[in-house]
């Protein structure tokens, strides 16, 4: 099974600022990678898919980059309505579809 | 507009059974591979198990948490999607999700709860 390492687990910013978000992947995904945010009591909602594909109506302010095991995820000005926790997602290779462990964004 | 609405959930007693249901529209729904996806109270996400459309087989894979416990199924002629969980214990308190994930069109119903407790 590939096993995502996402950190941090959680983070505080201020408005404004720039905040990334890592996940690593056990063996090479390629790009087979998306990025969801979850809301509290809320679906998943996707983000961003193929590891940098912004998905339709999400705000330009979130892009993800990376290919291979090592991927990032970038808000490149955090809003208030961003307090979320983010997980990334690999389907490379499933069963079993693996998720990060989460980060929780918190403002500051 | 997609609609993928979970219902069935509630309280059962370790090593009792439920049955999921997930009522979908929007789209079409025999050509997708299901999943359900489940996630316990304050923790992140986790994948049960799929069922392919049945053009593709309708082959199922599940998480080797629930192999052998759980079963997806999935009635096209009234686009339902079925998640039968037997031996249920308390570790399966969770809110479970239906979805299309992963896909290029990725929809979440909203969850059901499902608690385990004696």
């Amino acid at each position: 099974d590939i096993q995502m390492t996402q950190s941090p687990s959680s983070l505080s910013a201020s408005v404004g600022d720039r905040v990334t978000i890592t996940c690593q992947a056990s063996q090479d995904i390629s790009n087979y990678l998306n990025w969801y945010q979850q809301k509290p009591g809320k679906a998943p909602k996707l983000l961003i898919y193929d590891a940098s594909n912004l998905e339709t109506g999400v705000p330009s302010r979130f892009s993800g980059s990376g290919s291979g095991t090592d991927f990032t995820f970038t808000i490149s000005s955090l809003q208030p309505e961003d307090i979320a926790t983010y997980y990334c997602q690999q389907f490379e290779n499933l069963p079993p579809l693996t998720f990060g462990g989460g980060t929780k964004v918190e403002i500051k | 507009e997609v609609q993928l609405v979970e219902s069935g959930g509630g309280l059962v007693k370790p090593g009792g059974s439920l049955r999921l249901s997930c009522a979908a529209s929007g789209f079409t729904f025999t050509n997708a591979w299901m999943s359900w996806v489940r996630q316990a109270p304050g923790k992140g996400l986790e994948w049960v198990g799929r069922i392919r459309s049945k053009t593709d087989g309708g082959i199922t894979d599940y998480a080797a948490p629930v192999k052998g416990r759980f079963t997806i199924s999935r009635d096209d002629s009234n686009n339902t999607l079925y998640l039968q969980m037997n031996s249920l214990q308390t570790e399966d308190t969770a809110v479970y999700y239906c979805t299309t994930t992963p896909g290029r069109d990725d929809y979440w119903g909203q969850g059901t709860l499902v608690t385990v407790s004696s």
